[in-house]
């Protein structure tokens, strides 16, 4: 089955950019997804279609995607962006969803 | 703007049947773009795709979980429920329900999501 490999923990000061990666076989040819969620909270769809944001997320927040390797970046990253953020994508292979292990964004 | 609510007995016993119901408000449950789906979460973990439902009846589901599961969508209630049958300790889990938007190319994405319910299968 596919499966999507994201990094346990990801630090960053504040002000400064994170990024965490979302790795697959590929990848770059599917459509990937990203989810924040807040502890307590359910997630929350920050980036789909690799790049695109629903209404209400800060610019701050981008998507990239390519080969192997898809990307959210946080620019100026904040206090209230410490979370657990997923990527997702749709296995065409075996119909089926899948979600990557999640990623800890800790903020210094 | 579309919102949805979990619904169901938060304690199940081991080899009973888990049984949700998620309430859609804000737009209809037999809207085109959408499916309707379950995602769970166990405690200290990540998310696990559960399964997924269009309206008319087309369905897709986890495959490790496939041989327990049935998502069943009422239009008249624009409710849509799961059923987890012959649970264990390991099905305890945040159950979230959520609007599954399928695009082109069978490209599907999870938003808006409901809150989340905590169900514990113990005796």
């Amino acid at each position: 089955s596919y499966v999507l490999t994201q990094p346990p923990s990801v630090s960053v000061a504040p002000g400064q950019a994170a990024t965490i990666t979302c790795g697959g076989n590929n990848i770059g040819s599917k459509s990937v997804h990203w989810y924040q969620q807040k502890p307590g909270q359910a997630p929350v769809l920050v980036v789909y279609d690799d790049s695109d944001r629903p209404a209400g997320i800060p610019e701050r927040l981008s998507g990239s995607n390519s080969g192997n390797t898809a990307t959210l970046t946080i620019s100026r990253v904040e206090a209230g962006d410490e979370a657990d953020y997923y990527c997702q994508v749709w296995d065409s292979s075996r119909d089926h969803v899948v979600f990557g292990g999640g990623t800890k964004l800790t903020v210094l | 703007q579309v919102q949805l609510q979990e619904s169901g007995p938060g304690l199940v016993k081991p080899s009973e049947t888990l049984s949700l119901t998620c309430t859609v408000s804000g737009d209809s449950i037999s809207n085109s773009n959408y499916y309707w789906g379950w995602i769970r979460q166990s405690p200290g973990k990540g998310l696990e795709w559960i399964g997924s439902m269009f309206y008319s009846g087309s369905t897709y589901y986890n495959p490790s979980l496939k041989s327990r599961v049935t998502i069943s969508v009422d239009m008249s209630k624009n409710q849509f429920s799961l059923k987890l049958s012959s649970v264990t300790a390991g099905d305890t889990a945040v159950y979230y329900c959520a609007g599954n938007f399928w695009s082109a190319y069978s490209n599907n994405w999870f938003d808006p999501w409901g809150q989340g319910t905590m169900v514990t299968v113990s005796s």
